[in-house]
């Protein structure tokens, strides 16, 4: 079965600088998705990057970037010029590349955002 | 192009009852899958439905069933209630066309079993 580990429970920055949030997962899969979701106070989670293990190169959204690891099973997030609006629950997770799988999630990263 | 619904947003019942969580899917799209995330938690995947069928299921006892509807709605019906049923009910809509099905989530029903 696969896992996804989140080893921060809380992380903290200050406002304008950047912070790096950590995932590890197990899989014996050679090809699946990764993704970094949102959860805001509001509840909805929100798509904030996917990356494609197919794909060497590092996914960005924006301020958004992931340091994918294949070999390591390592997905980090680091988000550059942090604003307040990005306080908020993150979480990591895995789903098979075929077929419609559900979602594997870790148990989430709390970051606040320091003014 | 409507997103995913949920309701009701806050739900309250004593151990024991029964429960229905109503999911409408995003315009388009042809499955929903239902997560349960308890407090602190990440959300877990309890079943998914397309095309009005179970279409796979997480370690849930049967008492968590669900139905799917022409529409592609959903809902999660919860018998027996518990005390660690309390949780947020995640559900997610998608578009199963083979491969990369992007779900996208509705904010949820937060269900509190007294």
């Amino acid at each position: 079965a696969q896992t996804v580990t989140q080893s921060q429970p809380e992380m903290s920055v200050q406002e304008a600088e950047t912070v790096t949030l950590s995932c590890t997962y197990d899989t014996s899969e050679s090809d699946y998705y990764l993704f970094w979701y949102k959860q805001p106070p509001s509840r909805q989670m929100i798509l904030v990057i996917r990356q494609e293990a197919y794909k060497q190169q590092n996914a960005t959204e924006n301020r958004f970037s992931v340091n994918f690891q294949k070999a390591a099973k390592s997905f980090s997030l680091k988000i550059s010029d942090s604003q307040l609006g990005d306080a908020a629950m993150y979480f990591c997770a895995y789903r098979r590349r075929s077929g419609n799988t559900p979602l594997v999630f870790g148990k989430g990263t709390r970051l606040s955002v320091i003014a | 192009e409507t997103g995913v619904t949920q309701s009701p947003t806050h739900l309250i019942k004593t151990r024991g009852q029964q429960v229905t969580l109503r999911c409408s899917s995003q315009s388009g799209h042809n499955t929903v899958s239902w997560y349960q995330q308890a407090l602190g938690q990440g959300p877990q995947f309890i079943f998914q439905y397309y095309r009005e069928e179970e279409n796979g299921r997480g370690n849930f006892p049967p008492r968590f069933s669900g139905l799917q509807f022409p529409n592609y709605s959903s809902e999660l019906n919860v018998n027996a209630l518990e005390l660690d049923d309390s949780a947020l009910y995640l559900c997610a809509s998608s578009l199963t066309s083979g491969i990369g099905d992007e779900q996208f989530f509705g904010p949820g029903t937060r269900l509190t079993v007294l």
